[in-house]
């Protein structure tokens, strides 16, 4: 089946870090990524949505220069906090479309990466 | 926008069988899904309808579709422990393969003994 890894799965930062997190389909192309967020007991946001090759498209109300999306590969997407923040702890989550699920446009998810801004 | 709605908590006992609704509000929806959601843990889907089928059953799992009411459920037979998690119901419109998908609230399933 379609495997998505995120690493890290867990990083703790100093405020005013900027922290990378990776996410890579491993066992198929991925023409669309998403990065989601999540905060606790609550549902998953959707932040943006990038193309292999193209910039990302920020959902309303995320900023584009604090959360930084590339897509440089089929296979790999990261997104960068940048100057983190406390605020910004959260549990990131990214998916991949691409393969088997184009067609059905279901969603591919990685493990998702818990960050602690301290 | 479109929303995806759901009730926030379920509990059943180990061996009933639970029942996840959703509602949602885009009539344009090609496909719904059901995403399951272990604590610390990404999503897996659990299964798919088409916006042009009523029903699909896949072992444990059958999920419902009345497109004219916009409602979709999940019901999970001989409920068992493991299968305590969030369910997260999605949509997605037609808009074309860069779609993106609305998730509902999750649903938190609690089994009991």
């Amino acid at each position: 089946g379609a495997v998505v890894s995120q690493h890290p799965s867990w990083v703790i930062c100093k405020s005013g870090t900027s922290v990378k997190i990776e996410c890579r389909s491993l066992d198929f192309q991925a023409t669309t990524m998403f990065w989601y967020r999540q905060f606790p007991k609550q549902s998953l946001m959707l932040m943006a949505t990038s193309n292999e090759g193209s910039k990302a498209t920020y959902e309303q109300g995320v900023e584009k220069d604090k959360f930084l999306i590339n897509h440089a590969s089929l296979t790999l997407s990261t997104l960068t906090v940048t100057s983190a923040h406390p605020e910004d702890s959260s549990f990131y989550i990214c998916s991949a479309r691409g393969g088997a699920g184009q067609n059905t446009g279901e969603l591919f998810f990685g493990e998702g990466s818990r960050l602690t801004v301290l | 926008g479109e929303d995806v709605e759901q009730s926030l908590f379920l509990s059943v006992r180990e061996g009933d069988s639970s029942v996840i609704n959703c509602t949602y509000t885009d009539s344009s929806s090609t496909y719904l899904y059901w995403y399951k959601q272990e604590p610390g843990a990404g999503l897996q889907l659990l299964t798919y309808i088409f916006s042009n089928m009523d029903m699909k059953q896949d072992q444990r799992l059958t999920v419902l579709l009345n497109k004219k009411d916009k409602h979709l459920s999940l019901r999970i037979a001989d409920t068992q422990t493991g299968d305590s998690a969030i369910y997260f119901c999605a949509e997605r419109g037609n808009t074309g393969t860069a779609s993106k998908l609305t998730f509902g609230t999750g649903t938190r399933l609690q089994v009991t003994l």
